[in-house]
């Protein structure tokens, strides 16, 4: 079985450009998340979806970031303009429901120069 | 603010020693505290996890250890070997609520 894919691993852009990442979840996952690590501190949560709708976004830091998840599958965050505090790793993660084992993706580094 | 506070930042034992990495928590909402273990390049992997309703669980060599009245909880790793070596996370979620509150990890070196 294929675990969460994430792509791209690394992305390194210059302030005020956009970048999209990816997520492909577990095949059958309805509950998909979208995490960020700045460097050395918390993995902090962004938002979470239930197949296509936005169950909770609350993590989101500003409206620079938009998320999709188109027809409950594969997810998108786009980062748009980019800023320098946007540098991190940007983690994925899908389950099946509610306490349910999380998995991870391995990953997108972003750094925003 | 941060809702899940684990130290140490890091940690370094030789082989066999007992690290143990702690954390705090202050909503008494959480429900379920798991552990994750997470290996250069690779996203973090569950490793153990507890349910407030119990005091300690074990799995092979890790042991969570949870004490509700003080809202912390820890995690032992026996007899630790090098391939331990990982950034470990402890972490807490909301009953019905489908979202995970991470610490800021911790990175362990064990030493051959």
């Amino acid at each position: 079985e294929a675990g969460v894919t994430q792509f791209p691993s690394h992305s390194v852009i210059e302030k005020g450009q956009t970048v999209t990442l990816r997520c492909d979840p577990i095949s059958g996952h309805d509950n998909l998340y979208w995490y960020r690590r700045v460097m050395g501190k918390e993995i902090k949560f962004l938002l979470h979806f239930v197949k296509e709708s936005k169950q909770d976004e609350s993590g989101m830091p500003n409206n620079r970031f938009l998320a999709e998840r188109t027809g409950g599958t594969y997810s998108t965050l786009k980062v748009q303009p980019a800023e320098l505090e946007d540098s991190g790793v940007y983690f994925c993660a899908s389950s099946q429901g509610v306490h349910e084992k999380l998995f991870f993706g391995s990953g997108t580094q972003l750094s925003v120069l | 603010q941060q809702q899940v506070k684990q130290s140490p930042q890091s940690l370094i034992v030789q082989k066999g020693g007992i690290p143990i990495i702690n954390c705090a928590y202050e909503n008494t909402a959480f429900d379920y505290f798991p552990w994750y273990q997470q290996f250069p390049g690779k996203g973090p992997a569950l490793l153990i996890a507890i349910r407030p309703d119990v005091s300690e669980k074990k799995e092979g060599r890790f042991t969570i250890s949870f004490n509700k009245s003080a809202k912390q909880f820890s995690l032992h790793i026996m007899d630790s070997q090098p391939g331990d070596s990982a950034t470990y996370f402890c972490a807490a979620e909301r009953k019905n609520n489908n979202d995970m509150r991470f610490g800021a990890g911790t990175r362990l070196t064990v030493k051959p």
